[in-house]
């Protein structure tokens, strides 16, 4: 029931840009619900990458970014690195979902290939 | 720093209940600036948002729709952890389940290791 769409995958050679898009609606990003980003390495829990649409916790190197508008955002990584191969996530909120009140959303994940 | 530790069995047979508890460390579950959630992985339903209990001026939940009949989470305040009740699972509830505290402002930070949970008789 992913309402946030993601590109399946993205690939760039070490040192490239990439970036990764989420397209939503007016009842998610368009209503002006924050993004966040989430990265998972294989066999473990999804991590924190980017707050707020822009914010990067401590720790998260400066190479990744995030930003959006509208009904759509986006997360680049500048500078890929071969760490930098594994699945990314979005997440909002959609204010349609759950009758009364909304519902805490994820895209459809994108697979990060350095080639 | 933040920590959540999860335990609870792997395999339910179907019909049955899910139970799951989440242990908190470096928090309290009674904070008034978190949520507590849990969210589910499959490769099917991919990453999907399940529920929440949080104290504010009373403790209340939220429920994803697509489960509202069926699931209960709840604070242990003397144990400082929470849980997740799934009733009348089937296979489809197969899935890894996490743990997660979720800021006031929506996202979140930090995830349990994850349980997979295999709903099969």
């Amino acid at each position: 029931q992913s309402v946030l769409t993601q590109p399946p995958s993205v690939s760039g050679a070490p040192g490239q840009r990439v970036t990764i898009s989420c397209t939503g609606s007016n009842s998610n990003l368009g209503a002006g619900y924050d993004v966040h980003w989430y990265q998972q390495l294989p066999g473990t829990a999804p991590k924190l990458l980017i707050y707020g649409n822009t914010n990067r916790p401590s720790g998260v190197p400066d190479r990744f970014s995030g930003s959006k508008s509208g009904t759509s955002a986006s997360l680049a990584i500048t500078g890929l690195q071969p760490e930098d191969e594994t699945d990314y996530y979005c997440q909002s909120y959609d204010n349609t979902l759950s009758g009364s009140y909304g519902s805490y959303v994820f895209g459809t994940g994108t697979k990060v290939t350095v080639l | 720093q933040v920590q959540l530790q999860q335990s609870g069995p792997g395999l339910v047979k179907p019909s049955q209940t899910l139970s799951l508890t989440c242990a908190i460390s470096g928090d309290s579950v009674s904070s008034n600036s978190a949520s507590w959630n849990w969210i589910r992985q499959s490769p099917s339903r991919g990453l999907e948002w399940l529920g929440r209990t949080y104290l504010r001026s009373k403790w209340d939940n939220d429920y994803a729709v697509s489960v509202k009949s069926r699931i209960t989470v709840k604070p242990d305040t003397s144990k400082n952890q929470f849980s997740l009740q799934l009733n009348s699972v089937t296979p489809e509830d197969t899935a890894v389940y996490y743990c997660a505290r979720q800021d006031i402002k929506g996202w979140f930070d930090p995830w349990g290791p994850g349980t997979l949970v295999t709903v099969s008789s």
